[in-house]
């Protein structure tokens, strides 16, 4: 049973394409995540939601768009892709404002390659 | 501006020695330090968090000690095994805020036989 799950897991495009990547969480949690993790391993987190609210916005390219249909699902959308958005990108979920740990749990990541 | 600064990027230890991976940070308001485990081709797992009301907690074989005055905490890998061989990251967060995880950069730990 897939706690975080992303598809595809691996994605190859052409620079200027348009692509999205989709996340679920059957964990009931309320808080979703994206995350960038670049080629020398370092995590960076994108986009927070809760409860289908955006939360945090990190300083990314508005060519990156987060929609979030329900609490269970939050899909990153990506326009003209560039060579430099190729990296793993990572959802994470949490149940977020337990006010004690708040541990987020990652999907599997979707390695996304800009020929 | 890295606020979460950790050490040593890569760390090879004998199986059976103590791995010990430092931290820093520098957010005073950061209030909840997890550690992550990632093996390659998957996504990072929780490993052990600790709060700064205490100055270390231990689970199993692994220990984090934390020094709040130092803004400093380290994660130990006690009897260290091959299993345990992936990249560890070190996060701070402030759970009364946003609770965005600050991750370090990565140790790549690898243990020989």
């Amino acid at each position: 049973d897939t706690a975080v799950s992303q598809t595809p897991k691996y994605l190859v495009t052409q620079m200027g394409n348009d692509k999205s990547i989709k996340c679920e969480q059957n964990l009931g949690h309320d808080t979703m995540y994206w995350y960038k993790q670049d080629s020398k391993k370092f995590l960076k987190i994108m986009f927070s939601y809760n409860n289908k609210e955006l939360i945090i916005n990190e300083t990314v390219p508005n060519r990156f768009s987060p929609k979030s249909p329900d609490k269970a699902h939050l899909n990153l959308h990506i326009n003209s892709l560039e060579l430099g958005d190729s990296a793993v990108y990572f959802c994470a979920s949490s149940q977020g404002g337990t006010g004690d740990s708040d541990t987020q749990y990652f999907g599997p990541g979707t390695r996304l390659t800009v020929l | 501006q890295q606020q979460v600064k950790q050490s040593p990027q890569s760390l090879i230890v004998q199986k059976g020695g103590i791995s010990i991976i430092n931290c820093a940070y520098e957010n005073t308001a950061f209030d909840y330090f997890p550690w992550y485990q990632q093996f390659p081709g998957k996504g990072p797992a929780l490993l052990i968090a600790i709060r700064p009301d205490v100055s270390e907690k231990k689970e199993g074989r692994f220990t984090i000690s934390f020094n709040k005055s130092a803004k400093q905490f380290s994660l130990h890998i006690m009897d260290s095994q091959p299993g345990d061989s992936a990249t560890y990251f070190c996060a701070a967060s402030m759970l009364s805020g946003n609770e965005k995880l600050t991750f370090g950069t990565g140790t790549r730990l690898t243990i020989i036989p």
